[in-house]
């Protein structure tokens, strides 16, 4: 299966700062990202699909203009979090699926997000 | 409305008993996923399946496809406190776009 990569894994920061998160598919080629969002104990809650080279899908009640999706090659995507808050401190998860990869979807190790 | 229901939320066991997850649908689905998470990292692929009524064996989980491909369930036997973890299943409607819908997680602790 793919193997995907994100960075950082974890990241403080304080509020009203942004913060850029990282996702890697180190040997696949993406044409499609998937990112989600997990409370404790939680499910996955997907936010968006990431379209390598055009804009990114967002789910409803996703704010566009406050989660950044940038997929400017078949191996990076990646998630800025604009302006956060304490609201928005989560766990981050990135993962790669269809095209060659059919329906299954290959995760990154996700990235831990606290802001203070 | 969750498209994909999974039953029970929260499983607390001891070692070596017996335990099945159950996700269940009104909807077809072309194939489902069942992953299993460890806190703190992604989700890890155990097994696809495609074919209604389909089962695979991985050791000691048995997964299981609905015959009309709108259920699906995952058996473990004999329990072991490595199987802890947050049990997930997906899949891909028949006939959608591929959009993927995640029920809402199995949190499993294994106790020695």
């Amino acid at each position: 299966g793919a193997v995907v990569s994100q960075h950082p894994s974890w990241v403080i920061c304080k509020s009203g700062t942004s913060v850029k998160i990282e996702c890697r598919s180190l040997d696949f080629q993406a044409t499609t990202m998937f990112w989600y969002r997990q409370f404790p104990k939680q499910s996955l809650m997907l936010m968006a699909t990431s379209n390598e080279g055009s804009k990114a899908t967002y789910e409803q009640g996703v704010e566009k203009d406050k989660f950044l999706i940038n997929h400017a090659s078949l191996t990076l995507s990646t998630l800025t979090v604009t302006s956060a808050h304490p609201e928005d401190s989560s766990f981050y998860i990135c993962s790669v699926g269809g095209g060659l990869a059919g329906d299954t979807q290959y995760f990154g190790p996700g990235t831990r997000l606290t802001v203070l | 409305t969750q498209l994909l229901e999974q039953s029970p939320q929260f499983l607390s066991i001891q070692e070596g008993e017996n335990l099945t997850v159950y996700c269940n649908s009104s909807s077809v689905f072309s194939s489902l996923q069942w992953y299993r998470q460890e806190p703190g990292e992604g989700p890890v692929l155990l097994v696809t399946v495609v074919t209604g009524g389909e089962v695979k064996k991985l050791k000691r989980l048995t997964f299981q496809f609905g015959d009309a491909r709108k259920d699906s369930s995952l058996h473990i036997t004999a329990a072991q406190t490595g199987d802890t973890g947050l049990y997930l299943c997906a899949g891909r409607l028949s006939g959608g776009s591929y959009i993927p819908t995640f029920g809402r997680g199995t949190s499993l602790i294994v106790h020695p």
